[in-house]
């Protein structure tokens, strides 16, 4: 099946720092893709659609300002969290879907640990 | 927009038992039914999908069966293993009209004891 890579897998920062986040289709184009946020046992919340081209769309509750997208190519988003907090921490996965079936991909998620 | 729910939470087997999960959706619309298989710090992944014009479907020991008047739709799993040990996500989408955001259960933590 088609792949979905996202980088890194796990980073730890400082309090303030900004992080960014990866998410690559190797094998096909995703004019669309989507973050979520994983806590643990929890289920996926979905933070954003990234359209190429254009800006993302946020749920509710989501602070844009934020969690910084972009989708600059029909085969790279990535997302920044800026001024990150402790409470920020989370497992973050992206999925991409491929444009001619619709089905979806995910990333290995991304670990991050705000010290 | 779409809802969807997901019972049990929690759901502990015994190794060769069966192990059912059950989930509902609010859009009549939604006509893609798919169910990810989600083992501990990895991606979620595809096991099973159906679509609207069927109402059951099996692939080995896994199977998935939709109701489109009550809205419901169930993942079958029979002799179950250890290695089924993971959380299940069920989704709804409607498609083709719109690939769109996947709104995704609140999950199942299945365990199968040896």
């Amino acid at each position: 099946g088609a792949v979905v890579s996202q980088h890194p897998s796990r980073v730890i920062c400082k309090s303030g720092t900004s992080v960014k986040i990866e998410c690559r289709s190797l094998d096909f184009q995703a004019t669309t893709m989507f973050w979520y946020r994983q806590f643990p046992k929890q289920s996926l919340m979905l933070m954003a659609t990234s359209n190429e081209g254009s800006k993302a769309t946020y749920e509710q509750g989501v602070e844009k300002d934020k969690f910084l997208i972009n989708h600059a190519s029909l085969t790279l988003s990535t997302l920044t969290v800026t001024s990150a907090h402790p409470e920020d921490s989370s497992f973050y996965i992206c999925s991409a879907r491929e444009q001619v079936t619709g089905e979806l991909f995910f990333g290995e998620g991304s670990r991050l640990t705000v010290l | 927009g779409e809802n969807v729910e997901q019972h049990p939470s929690t759901l502990s087997v015994q190794e060769g038992d069966s192990a059912v999960i059950k989930c509902t959706y609010s859009d009549s619309a939604s006509n893609y039914f798919p169910w990810y298989k989600q083992e501990l710090g990895k991606r979620p992944q595809l096991i099973i999908d159906i679509r609207s014009n069927v109402g059951e479907k099996k692939d080995q020991r896994i199977a998935v069966t939709l109701n489109k008047t009550a809205k419901h739709f169930s993942l079958h799993i029979t002799e179950t293993q250890p290695e089924d040990s993971a959380v299940y996500f069920c989704a709804a989408e409607d498609r083709p009209l719109s690939y769109d955001k996947v709104i995704f259960g609140p999950g199942t933590s299945l365990s199968v004891i040896p």
